[in-house]
């Protein structure tokens, strides 16, 4: 079956620590997504990528990290700069570009500071 | 900068209703819109994606319009049912203020079907 996996599905994490969150895709999509969803709040978008080895920055980027080496994976790393950053956390993709193409979604990672 | 908003932020209905549930945003320059729903603790389904020159899309029980001048989107669900419990979010895309392809979401409505 075709889809995104996220790995894993709750995490915790001590305060000063990095910690980095796994986003699989064997769609074949070029384009993969990181938001963060808070109670009461839309997603936001952190990092994006349309293509391997390349990569932007979103809304709200500071003390996240993201790479892009393999068209399948997307690796999000949350790192100790991060200031709040327990939150529900979606990776996406879509074929290519997001304006025209649907954007599909993974299960999500919870991820809690102690 | 669009913003997508979504109201009611909660909607019960006996089984069995129609129902309707209402997308605006600000800026009319989108490229398409995306209805998606989201259960408790998961991540996004998508539902029914509509591109700006599209006026309606369909999938079985469900349709979304689209009035893009208006800045006016809804989801309209038939014959609703327990299954249909969720929260519905809807999506634009268009251009950030840097020129960078994004998608900009509203905060959802949660939806009850009271058996």
């Amino acid at each position: 079956d075709g889809g995104i996996t996220q790995s894993p599905k709750y995490l915790f994490r001590k305060e000063g620590q990095n910690v980095t969150l796994s986003c699989e895709q064997n769609l074949n999509h070029d384009a993969m997504y990181w938001y963060r969803q808070d109670p009461g709040q839309g997603l936001r978008l952190i990092y994006y990528s349309q293509i391997v080895n390349d990569f932007q920055k979103g809304d709200i980027a500071e003390g996240y990290s993201v790479s892009r080496e393999k068209k399948e994976s997307f690796p999000l790393t949350v790192t100790s700069a991060q200031k709040n950053p327990t939150a529900f956390y979606l990776c996406a993709s879509s074929r290519y570009r997001v304006l025209v193409n649907e954007q599909f979604f993974g299960p999500g990672t919870r991820l809690t500071v102690l | 900068k669009q913003e997508v908003t979504q109201i009611p932020a909660a909607l019960s209905v006996p089984e069995g209703e129609n129902l309707v549930l209402n997308c605006s945003f600000t800026d009319s320059a989108i490229y398409n819109l995306q209805w998606f729903r989201q259960d408790p603790g998961k991540g996004l389904t998508s539902l029914l994606l509509i591109q700006s020159s599209q006026r309606e899309q369909t999938s079985g029980r469900l349709n979304a319009s689209l009035d893009k001048s208006s800045g006016r989107s809804t989801l309209y669900i038939a014959a609703s049912q327990p299954g249909d419990s969720a929260t519905y979010l809807c999506a634009v895309s268009g251009l950030s203020n840097f020129g960078n392809e994004k998608l900009t979401f509203g905060t959802g409505t949660r939806l009850t079907i009271i058996p």
